[in-house]
């Protein structure tokens, strides 16, 4: 069974810094893209970041790029996003997912509030 | 960036009733290896997404058969034979043929 479990979330001022994990297990995690998802309070869905299977590619949204950082560990099938320049609209839950040209599953999120 | 509508924005549905969900992209979704990642997301009230439907018309794994997708090109169609109480939630088109990654704004499913 597919499990992701997303840790790392919580209160952290405008400026601030956080890095989240994601605990994979369940399938082949080298074999996998991954990607952050997020979801700002009572709003819809965002797509933050990607990273091949390898680590090799990474991929962000422009509102992230330059401040945010996805990286794995595949000896540890954990999924990391290195986050820093936090703003008031980083706010939100942080879905990590599995993806293959989909989202196909997810992990159940953390919420990040971004906020002095 | 490709941008995605979803039509209507809030679905009331009775029970036993079908229900559809439009979702129109800015472009065309058609990969150059052929394919199109067009899919379906279903987001219950306080639950994660959950993958409905991949590559347009493909039911993931565990996903009633009432739910059914369809389409091509820049037009797709999500679609309930026959609406549930736990069909409750919001449903997200996603694009993932080129990044950025786009969802629709979502589409609220509630019951009459």
């Amino acid at each position: 069974e597919v499990q992701l479990v997303e840790s790392g979330g919580g209160l952290v001022q405008p400026g601030g810094s956080l890095r989240l994990s994601c605990a994979a297990s369940g399938f082949t995690f080298s074999s996998y893209a991954m990607s952050w998802v997020r979801q700002a309070p009572g709003k819809g869905l965002e797509w933050v970041s990607t990273i091949t299977g390898s680590g090799g590619s990474t991929y962000y949204a422009d509102s992230v790029k330059g401040r945010f950082t996805v990286s794995r560990d595949n000896s540890k099938n954990t999924l990391f996003l290195q986050m820093s320049s936090l703003r008031a609209e980083d706010t939100a839950v942080y879905y990590c997912a599995k993806y293959i040209r989909c989202f196909d599953y997810w992990g159940q999120g953390t919420l990040i509030t971004v906020s002095s | 960036d490709i941008v995605m509508t979803q039509t209507p924005l809030s679905s009331p549905v009775t029970l036993g009733q079908p229900a559809s969900i439009s979702c129109r992209s800015s472009q065309s979704l058609v990969h150059s290896d052929g394919n199109t990642y067009l899919s379906w997301l279903q987001q219950r009230p306080g639950q994660p997404p959950r993958l409905l439907i991949y590559k347009i018309s493909n039911r993931f794994s565990g996903v009633p058969d009432r739910f059914s997708g369809s389409g091509a090109g820049t037009d797709f169609t999500l679609k309930i034979s026959r609406v549930e109480a736990e069909d409750v939630g919001v449903y997200y088109c996603i694009q993932a043929t080129q990044f950025p990654i786009t969802f629709g704004q979502g589409t609220r499913l509630e019951i009459k």
